[in-house]
């Protein structure tokens, strides 16, 4: 059972906006502004796309985009498109775990 | 160019002891935490631990206190993690990463990956 909660699916079609939710505890999400998404294609290793909650890293596409309310971060995938086909992690700082990742949510593109 | 090279796959046996090397690259080794990820097959992303290059201290998850070990060799710019009471469920990909795109010292993500070790235990 993973520390952070992630939905297993979302799908969307292309051009869509979707949204993959990461729901964790007052002990890491609701405490710490350190959350970070990333973006793993099959076979490959994963990728940094948001951390510090919000912030791109240089070269990071602007249709991804990170935010958090109370427990719980979100990232959000706008104009949807083939290659953003893959499995999302997020991750958190957590008091006494250091860093904890959620179960990881596989995109599909319809 | 940044990068960071994992040693070969390996295969043990249960009760064994495992030991992986990271060599990192084209970025200045003592200024960016080095963390160990591993993957099972079919599995989500588990946080291991991380060591800082410049001092040697480090950080393990709860899980793996009392087997495992991470040391650094500054000279070669290379990390080493050791795995011991190797059980079938440590079958896995092991990723060491880092950030030296981040700040110095930054503690909370990596945006540099290495190409992963894979481990297999069987008898």
């Amino acid at each position: 059972q993973s520390a952070l909660t992630q939905p297993a699916s979302v799908s969307g079609s292309p051009g869509q906006s979707i949204t993959i939710s990461c729901t964790g505890t007052g002990r890491d999400i609701g405490f710490y502004n350190h959350v970070s998404w990333y973006q793993q294609h099959p076979d490959k290793a994963p990728k940094l796309i948001i951390y510090d909650v919000t912030i791109r890293p240089s070269g990071v596409s602007n249709r991804f985009s990170g935010s958090k309310s109370d427990n719980t971060a979100s990232l959000t995938i706008s104009g949807l498109q083939a290659e953003d086909e893959a499995d999302y992690y997020c991750s958190s700082y957590r008091s006494r775990d250091s860093l904890v990742f959620g179960g990881g949510t596989k995109v599909t593109v319809l | 160019q940044v990068q960071l090279v994992q040693s070969g796959a390996e295969v043990k046996r249960p009760g064994a002891s495992v030991e992986f090397s990271c060599t990192a690259s084209g970025y200045r080794f003592s200024n960016h935490y080095i963390h160990w990820v591993r993957q099972a097959p079919g599995q989500g992303l588990e946080w291991m631990g991380l060591i800082s290059p410049s001092d040697g201290d480090t950080d393990y998850a709860q899980k793996f206190q009392g087997r495992l070990t991470m040391t650094r060799d500054t000279s070669t710019s290379t990390v080493y993690m050791q795995l011991n009471g190797l059980r079938s469920e440590d079958a896995a990909l092991y990723y060491c990463a880092a950030g030296p795109s981040l700040a110095v010292y930054y503690y909370y993500a990596m945006d540099v990956w290495g190409q992963g070790t894979a481990v297999t235990v069987s008898s």
